[in-house]
Order: C-alpha cells, then sequence, then structure tokens
C-alpha cells in the first residue's frame, strides 16, 4: 500500500518561486503515476499536472504550462511540483496523490503542503 | 477542453437519500470514467467511487454512481444518509492526458 509524504508548509514572496516534494513509500515507484492537485482557502480542487516516472515526460494544466515543472527522481522514490512566478491567487494546498487504474482514479492522497505566497 | 458542472450545495435529512449530479460540457460524459471524492473539513479528499460505479474499499455500499448519457451527466448517490456524511463531495474525469474536477458540492445533513 503506496503511502505519500509531503514537504512542510512554505511562505514565499510575490515573484519568487516553491517547490514542493513527495515521497512514496510501499512501493515500486516505477509503476505509479502521480499527479498535483490545489486547492485554495475555501475553494474547490484544481489538476495542476501528472507525470509518469517511467516516461518522464509530465503533462500540464493550461493555465499552468508557463510556469510549472514537475519532476521524478526514482532513486529517492520522490516527485517534486515546482512553481515560478507566484502571486497572492497560488496560496493553496497542494497535493500529491498516485493515479490509479484504468480510470486514472486518485488513491491515495498525500497529506497536503501549504503554500502561502504573501508580501 | 471539457469542463464539469456541479450543483454549489444539496441538502437532506438523517436517513433520506441524496444524489448529486455531476454534468459534462464538451465531450460525452461515457467517454471517460467519472471519480466521486468526499471532502472533510481540515481532511485530504477520499474516493468514494471510481469508474463510474465502482467503491474503494472501506466505503459503505450506501454510496453508488452511474452516469446517464441522455443528460451527459454522472450521479453519486448516498442512501440512508448519516450526520458523518456531511462534506465537500467533487466529481473527477479526464479527456486523454486532461483532467479536470467539478466546483464541489456541500452535503449538509439536516
Amino acid at each position: 500500500q503506496v503511502q505519500l509524504v509531503q514537504s512542510g508548509a512554505e511562505v514565499k514572496k510575490p515573484g519568487s518561486s516553491v517547490r514542493v516534494s513527495c515521497t512514496a513509500s510501499g512501493g515500486r515507484f516505477s509503476n505509479y503515476v502521480f499527479s498535483w492537485v490545489r486547492q485554495a482557502p475555501g475553494q474547490g480542487l484544481e489538476w495542476v499536472g501528472t507525470i509518469v516516472p517511467s516516461f518522464g515526460t509530465p503533462t500540464y494544466a493550461q493555465k499552468f504550462q508557463d510556469r510549472v515543472t514537475i519532476t521524478a527522481d526514482e532513486s529517492t522514490s520522490t516527485t517534486n511540483l515546482e512553481l515560478s512566478s507566484l502571486t497572492s491567487g497560488d496560496t493553496a494546498f497542494y497535493y500529491c496523490v498516485r493515479d490509479r487504474g484504468a480510470g486514472a482514479w486518485f488513491d491515495p492522497w498525500g497529506q497536503g503542503t501549504l503554500v502561502t505566497v504573501s508580501s | 477542453n471539457f469542463m464539469l458542472t456541479q450543483p454549489h450545495s444539496v441538502s437532506e435529512s438523517p436517513g433520506k437519500t441524496v444524489t448529486i449530479s455531476c454534468t459534462r460540457s464538451g465531450g460525452a460524459i461515457v467517454s471517460s470514467y467519472v471519480q466521486w471524492y468526499q471532502q472533510r473539513p481540515g481532511s485530504s479528499p477520499t474516493a468514494v467511487i471510481y469508474e463510474d460505479k465502482l467503491r474503494p474499499s472501506g466505503v459503505p455500499e450506501r454510496f453508488s454512481g452511474s452516469v446517464d448519457s441522455a443528460s451527459n451527466s454522472a450521479f453519486l448517490t448516498i442512501s440512508g444518509l448519516k450526520t458523518e456524511d456531511e462534506a465537500d463531495y467533487y466529481c473527477q474525469s479526464y479527456d486523454g492526458a486532461i483532467k479536470a474536477f467539478g466546483g464541489g458540492t456541500r452535503l449538509t445533513v439536516l
């Protein structure tokens, strides 16, 4: 049973970048597919992007295409999300999830990492 | 691009049955599987239905999912409502490699 543990909360200035990490345990990392989902305070869920570690090339939501990078490191069983040119609108919980099955459903979810963007 | 639209909120009494809709625009609902997630305050979401109608291990049979091509919608039905079912519910689907969530429905059990 895979478990996902994310890095801790971050506070960033507008215009800067943030990196959130997610370490998987309990399975073979290269067999999995991972996505990142974010949720602004009091708002709904928003898909950010997906990576297949064995292939390496991620897919991003068009909204984030020009300022997001998702990577995967099999040696550390870690997937990372990096978001640049931060604004207050990027203040949100960022969740790491595993894609499962033919329907690409999300399970499990990491505990979430709060990124706060404030001057 | 496709979108999933849910009602903002629904409410029902304990013991009753409630159905939450998720309508797809920009493609057929039957073209891709639909998932449903429950999120209680302060917690990460968890799946209650995947691949249209399947329940993950541990999810009560009171939760069921369906899809209707005529209305181009998916539905989450919760029967025998309990106060613990009060939460936000999100549908999710995909179009190729692109994934999306509905806006979420707040279920109040009163």
